[in-house]
Order: structure tokens, then sequence, then C-alpha cells
């Protein structure tokens, strides 16, 4: 089955610097990655996402980029800000119907 | 995306006792929903695949007979947890996939065994 891997597990970062939380994963047909932002106790919310066909998308403050073939992404936020703080996952899945597989998740911290 | 409805939010119950939790699919006829299960300062990790009209699909170390699974509509799955124990406690929550506009999850369920 899919495994997917994440790193940092924690990330404390100045407020207006960058942060990036780098993922991997293990099933090549693994076609569709979404990035999700989760507060305590609350559901996961997704933030963006990309799919294979694509090597790279940009919302704003926060990008995500593909590399098929290493089986790596990464989610870039820059500018960041206290409300930033949260835990992030990633995630793998085939197509958007079947089973999503989470990554272990990064504790994000932005100090002001 | 899809509206995903989960209650309760939060249970309360004695060891030994079952707990039903509901998911529902407000706008989106789903034939797959899927339950996780969270425990504190960890990801979320698939507990069971729910197939409208046939039986769940379990992962590997996740006990079918106590964690029963019921999605006998288009709109609605629930998970029961049976013989609760303390170590049953945890966050569980249910996603909905819809292919092109990903996935939507319930709010999610915080289960206490006392």
């Amino acid at each position: 089955g899919e495994n997917v891997e994440q790193h940092p597990s924690t990330l404390s970062v100045q407020e207006g610097d960058s942060a990036v939380i780098k993922c991997t994963y293990s099933d090549s047909a693994s076609n569709y990655f979404p990035w999700y932002k989760q507060e305590l106790g609350k559901r996961p919310q997704l933030i963006i996402d990309i799919r294979s066909n694509v090597g790279e998308k940009k919302d704003q403050r926060i990008a995500v980029t593909l590399n098929k073939t290493a089986k790596h992404f990464s989610l870039h936020i820059t500018e960041t800000q206290p409300e930033d703080s949260a835990v992030y996952f990633c995630a793998a899945s085939i197509g958007g119907y079947q089973k999503v597989t989470f990554g272990t998740g990064t504790k994000l911290q932005v100090i002001p | 995306g899809a509206v995903v409805s989960q209650h309760p939010s939060r249970v309360i119950c004695k060891s030994g006792t079952s707990v039903k939790i509901e998911c529902r699919s407000l706008d989106f006829q789903a034939t797959t929903m899927f339950w996780y299960r969270q425990f504190p300062k960890q990801s979320l990790m698939l507990m069971a695949t729910s197939n409208e009209g046939s039986k769940a699909t379990y992962e590997q170390g996740v006990e079918k007979d106590k964690f029963l699974i019921n999605h006998a509509s288009l709109t609605l799955s629930t998970l029961t947890v049976t013989s609760a124990h303390p170590e049953d406690s945890s966050f569980y929550i249910c996603s909905v996939g819809q292919g092109a506009e990903g996935y939507t999850f319930g709010s999610g369920t915080r289960l206490t065994v006392v």
C-alpha cells in the first residue's frame, strides 16, 4: 500500500519568513496530492492540492510543487503569519475517490 | 465540495457500552465513505472504507467485529464502536471523496470511554 513520509515534524519560523514542508510517497499510481491544515480538535481543511499532470501550483502565499520522478512533493508558505500556526498534513491518493493516505503531520509555529 | 455532517461531535460512554457515529453526505451521493481515527498529536489513520450496499473494507489491524460499519444509503454511513474500552478513546472522522473536487471531511467525533 501507499506510504507517505513527512518532514519536519515540527517547524518554528519568525513571522514573515517562509516555511517549507516536504513529503515523499511510495505508490507511483498516486496522482492526487492534497495538503490539509488542522487546528486542534477540528476537521482537516484543504488548503491546496496538486494533481500529477502539473509540477507546481500556487494560491496567494501558498504553493505546492510535485516531482513525480522522485516521488516528492512540498508545501511552501511565504510571508507567514501567526494564524498560519497549525498542524499541516500532506496526503496522497488515486483519483480523488479512493482512500487517502496521510503523512505524519508537521506542527508549524509562527512566532510573532 | 460536498457538505458532510457528522454526529455526535462529542460523546462520553461507559466502558463496555456501544456508541454509534453518523456521517451524512448532505448534497452528494456517496457510494464510498472513509472512516479515520486520530489519536492525540498523531496523524489520521484510515480504519475502513464504507461501501454503499455492501460490506466495508477494513484496513489491516482494524477489528471488523468491534468497529461495525453500515452504509445503507448513498447519504449515510454509520460507525458503531462496540464494547468500547478506554483505549478506543480517540477522534473519529469520516470523509467523502468526490474525484476532481477532492475530499470533504466531517467535523469529527471525540469519543471518551470512561
